[in-house]
């Protein structure tokens, strides 16, 4: 069982389109963490929520801690926005990271 | 570039070799985490370090030794690993860790292959 769910698993757009990433955990949470991955590894930081909504630049992620859901959102996506993006969780009890198995995004010109 | 640099960024070991990855973090950060990341797979937390004191083993086989002798620096020493070992290996910093609220930068990661 898997603490962390996302969807989709593999995402097609083109360029232009308004893109949605979803994340459903199932432990109560101090911090939920949207990671970028590019191809070869390097991992960014994108955002780190615990209630609300936060925007940079054309990304906004949301999260609803009632119904233990978060969304990532990509407007106007660009070729570069291609990359995996993975949902992380850390519980309030613990040391622990939890982790998603990412959504492989592609934006097509 | 992050702030976090690891070495070597690619590696090919044999079951019976010893080696050792690297970590270094130039941001000031108080807490250094690793994570091994397989193919299909979710990352997985290894092993966090806060104030050079280990906070977290997520039992880990003890085949994987990790030290920190620093703040700056975090190393993972490897010995008698088998193929399914295989992974990518990222290192993180963070201002501060248990908390889960803070940012966490990551290096680059070590591309590991067990033969």
């Amino acid at each position: 069982k898997n603490e962390v769910e996302q969807s989709p698993q593999n995402l097609t757009a083109q360029e232009g389109e308004f893109i949605t990433i979803n994340c459903s955990y199932s432990v109560g949470i101090s911090a939920l963490h949207w990671l970028q991955q590019h191809p070869g590894g390097g991992i960014v930081s994108l955002f780190m929520l615990s209630s609300g909504k936060k925007k940079h630049g054309r990304l906004i992620a949301t999260i609803n801690i009632q119904e233990k859901h978060s969304s990532l959102h990509i407007t106007a996506s660009h070729p570069r926005d291609s990359a995996v993006y993975i949902c992380a969780l850390h519980p309030n009890t613990g040391n622990q990271f939890y982790f998603g198995t990412g959504t492989s995004l592609t934006v097509i010109p | 570039e992050t702030g976090v640099t690891q070495t070597p960024r690619h590696l090919v070991m044999g079951m019976t070799n010893k080696k050792s990855l690297k970590c270094e973090q130039h941001l000031g950060h108080n807490a250094m985490y690793w994570y091994k990341q397989s193919a299909k797979k979710p990352l997985e937390l290894m092993f966090v370090y806060n104030f050079k004191e280990q906070t977290e083993n997520n039992s880990v086989p003890s085949r994987f030794s990790p030290e920190c002798p620093n703040s700056s620096h975090l190393f993972l020493h490897l010995h008698t690993l088998q193929p399914e070992d295989s992974a990518l290996y990222l290192c993180a910093s963070s201002h501060r860790g248990g908390t889960g609220t803070d940012t966490q930068y990551f290096g680059p990661g070590t591309r590991l292959t067990v033969l």
